[in-house]
């Protein structure tokens, strides 16, 4: 399969803890985004790398969201502290951008519940 | 401010008709639009991209229309089927690769 994955796919914590998730994108893809969803609405942007660089944060996400992408493949999305606002699903996309065009392809989610 | 709106009502239509989602956007000029699928607890997945100087796509049943004036894309399902029930969202782009924006997604079910 040489799709998105993402890892976990659920995971649930007690509030305050710290959470790590993993996005795995399509290998030649050179954009990594990071969403959140919750019920009802459409993703809400966190963030995105082009390679390595993380090019844009979301002014709406807090100090406690960090995100990585070490070399360029694989990326990382922690929370700490964990709040029960925090729960969503958290999707991964990549995408090859060229032509100007920006088709995203999706992982199937990491699933979040603060307890 | 910018945003994109699609149809907050679900829409339910029955099997073999044809389902027109709408997605309106204010104070962007895109320079495409791109309609994805999203299946419960899952990632959305890619259906059509329409850029701004083309008027229609299609992909068999499916078909977008896009209007820069009325500042409206339109997307159709022909011959609906109860396994295009789904939610159905609505992303632009504003060019000069920047990032995508994305519409709340439209809800729809087609009944048998």
């Amino acid at each position: 399969d040489t799709g998105v994955s993402q890892d976990p796919r659920h995971k649930i914590t007690k509030r305050g803890q710290n959470v790590t998730f993993r996005c795995d994108p399509i290998s030649e893809h050179n954009r990594l985004y990071w969403y959140r969803q919750t019920l009802g609405q459409g993703p809400e942007f966190l963030t995105y790398f082009q390679n390595e660089a993380q090019l844009e944060k979301s002014r709406l996400l807090s100090d406690r969201f960090s995100a990585e992408r070490p070399k360029g493949s694989f990326s990382t999305l922690e929370i700490q502290r964990t709040e029960q606002g925090d729960s969503a699903m958290y999707l991964c996309a990549s995408s090859l951008v060229r032509g100007g065009t920006d088709t995203q392809y999706f992982g199937p989610g990491t699933r979040l519940t603060v307890l | 401010s910018q945003k994109i709106e699609q149809n907050s009502e679900a829409l339910n239509i029955q099997e073999g008709k044809t389902a027109t989602l709408t997605c309106n956007y204010t104070n962007y000029s895109p320079a495409y639009l791109q309609w994805y699928r999203q299946d419960p607890g899952r990632g959305p997945v890619f259906l059509l991209l329409i850029r701004e100087n083309e008027k229609e796509k299609r992909k068999e049943r499916l078909k977008v229309t896009f209007d820069t004036t009325l500042k409206q894309s339109l997307f159709h399902i022909t011959a609906s089927q109860p396994a295009d029930s789904a939610t159905y969202l609505c992303a632009l782009n504003a060019g000069n690769n920047r990032k995508l924006i994305w519409g709340l997604g439209t809800s729809l079910a087609v009944n048998p």
